[in-house]
């Protein structure tokens, strides 16, 4: 089946620009993550989503950092005013229900160019 | 505060060698532990985990990993690199909470040489 589609694969954006990075879980799964991953680290944790209510954002950096579900599927982080700081990969995973340990399944992320 | 510390950002083996990435982890509860291995340009995929079963945890790609509480590690193994293995692989952590916060390591970036 389908995994975890994310889109754009790439974006370019200047200093102070606002973007939109969409996630499309897989079908059916309950729960969707959004990570942060910038070069030579490891991806940090940014929100967590249980259906459409964020239940966990103790990972979104500042305020300029945020993120819907409002259907309880597709996803989007939202980041404005952005800083060449924000340039990183932005992964989005979702895990299905009644899964509190159980796998992650990421997409393939996008990667957020600030010039 | 749950952490994992990978050992070596690059790790280099022959083809048919034995592949040993570190990891040790840290945390208050008993942790669940992963493996993922990332492709270029691709997702993560995870490789295996840990969640209080069996110790010696067999993934895919002939990839497994020991739990080893005393040492607090879960270093990752495979008897004999082949050149599609090379890839990079990141630790990570998490703990029963009702949803998984995972913590990720830095990453160790392993090359297979022919």
């Amino acid at each position: 089946g389908a995994g975890v589609s994310q889109t754009p694969s790439n974006k370019v954006t200047e200093k102070g620009k606002y973007v939109e990075l969409r996630c499309d879980p897989i079908s059916g799964h309950t729960a969707l993550y959004w990570y942060r991953q910038s070069l030579g680290q490891g991806p940090e944790f940014l929100i967590y989503f249980q259906g459409t209510g964020a239940a966990d954002d103790s990972g979104l950096p500042n305020d300029r950092f945020f993120a819907v579900r409002p259907e309880g599927s597709v996803s989007t982080l939202k980041i404005q005013r952005t800083e060449r700081g924000d340039s990183a990969v932005y992964l989005c995973a979702s895990s299905p229900p009644g899964a509190g340990t159980d796998t992650q399944y990421f997409g393939p992320g996008t990667r957020l160019t600030v010039l | 505060a749950q952490s994992v510390t990978q050992l070596g950002s690059h790790v280099s083996v022959s083809e048919g060698a034995l592949v040993l990435l570190r990891c040790n982890y840290s945390s208050s509860v008993p942790p669940y532990l992963f493996w993922y291995v990332q492709y270029p340009n691709q997702g993560l995929q995870l490789l295996l985990k840990y969640t209080s079963a069996a110790t010696l945890v067999k993934g895919i790609n002939g990839f497994e990993a020991e739990f080893k509480k005393s040492e607090t590690s879960f270093h990752l193994t495979k008897p004999s690199a082949h050149m599609s293995d090379a890839a990079e692989y990141f630790c990570a952590v998490s703990v029963l909470g009702g949803y998984q916060k995972v913590t990720f390591g830095i990453g160790t970036k392993l090359q297979v040489i022919p």
